[in-house]
C-alpha cells in the first residue's frame, strides 16, 4: 500500500522560503519509472501541477513558477523536499504530494495534504 | 498554452442519475487524460487515466471516453458517496493542467 504524508510549516511570512517534506513508503524511489510531484490548490480553486522527480533524478518545474522551485529527493529516507522562495500571500493553498507509476504526469496515490498560509 | 474548458461548473443530480462531464482541449492530446474525484477537505483520488483506463478499486460505475480534444466522464448510476468535484488533467502536453472543476451537487 502505497502512503505520502506532506510535512511542513502551516504558516509563512512573505518572502520567507516555504521548506515542505513527503515522506512516503510502499514504493521505492529507485525503481525505473517512478516519479514523485508537487500539486498546490489554492482554498476554492483549482490544482496546479508545480514540479516532478523521477527515479533517476531528473527533475521538472513548472515555468511559471521555476525561478522560485526546487525538488530534490532522500532515497534512503523515502523522501522528497520541495524548496519555494519568495513566498506571496497569492501562494497560500493546500500542497500535495503524490506518487506517479507511470514516469508520467498523472498522480495514482496523494498524500493528506497541507495547508500553508502566507501572512506576515 | 493549452486550454482546457471543462463543463459544466456545476452540475445537480439525484442518486441514480447518469452523468457525464466534458473536458475539451484547445488541442489534441491523444488519449493523455486523466479524470480525478475530490471530496471536500480531502485529497483527489485518480478515477481514470488514458482517458478509458478504469484505476484499480475504481467502482465500474465511472467511465472515459474520447480523444483527441474531446473527453467524457461518465457515472453510469450515481451513488450518494459520488457527490463531489471532478477534475480533467491533460498530460500530453508540459506542463500538465487541470481543468476547473465540476461540483455534482444533489438536486
Amino acid at each position: 500500500q502505497i502512503t505520502l504524508k506532506e510535512s511542513g510549516p502551516t504558516l509563512v511570512k512573505p518572502t520567507q522560503t516555504l521548506t515542505l517534506t513527503c515522506t512516503f513508503s510502499g514504493f521505492s524511489l529507485s525503481t525505473s519509472g517512478v516519479g514523485v510531484g508537487w500539486i498546490r490548490q489554492p482554498p476554492g480553486k483549482a490544482l496546479e501541477w508545480l514540479a516532478l522527480i523521477y527515479w533517476d533524478d531528473d527533475k521538472r518545474y513548472s515555468p511559471s513558477l521555476k525561478s522560485r522551485l526546487t525538488i530534490t529527493k532522500d532515497t534512503s529516507k523515502n523522501q522528497v523536499v520541495l524548496t519555494v522562495t519568495n513566498m506571496d500571500p497569492v501562494d497560500t493553498a493546500t500542497y500535495y504530494c503524490a506518487h506517479s507509476h507511470s514516469g508520467d504526469y498523472e498522480f495514482d496515490s496523494w498524500g493528506q495534504g497541507t495547508l500553508v498560509t502566507v501572512s506576515s | 498554452a493549452i486550454w482546457m474548458t471543462q463543463s459544466p461548473s456545476l452540475l445537480s443530480a439525484s442518486t441514480g442519475d447518469r452523468v457525464t462531464i466534458n473536458c475539451r482541449m484547445s488541442q489534441g492530446i491523444s488519449s493523455h487524460l486523466a479524470w480525478y474525484q475530490q471530496k471536500p477537505g480531502k485529497a483527489p483520488e485518480l478515477l481514470i487515466y488514458a482517458a478509458s483506463t478504469l484505476q484499480s478499486g475504481v467502482p465500474a460505475r465511472f467511465s472515459g471516453s474520447g480523444s483527441g480534444t474531446d473527453f467524457t466522464l461518465t457515472i453510469s448510476c450515481l451513488q450518494s458517496e459520488d457527490f463531489a468535484t471532478y477534475y480533467c488533467q491533460q498530460y500530453y502536453y508540459f506542463p500538465p493542467t487541470f481543468g476547473q472543476g465540476t461540483k455534482v451537487e444533489i438536486k
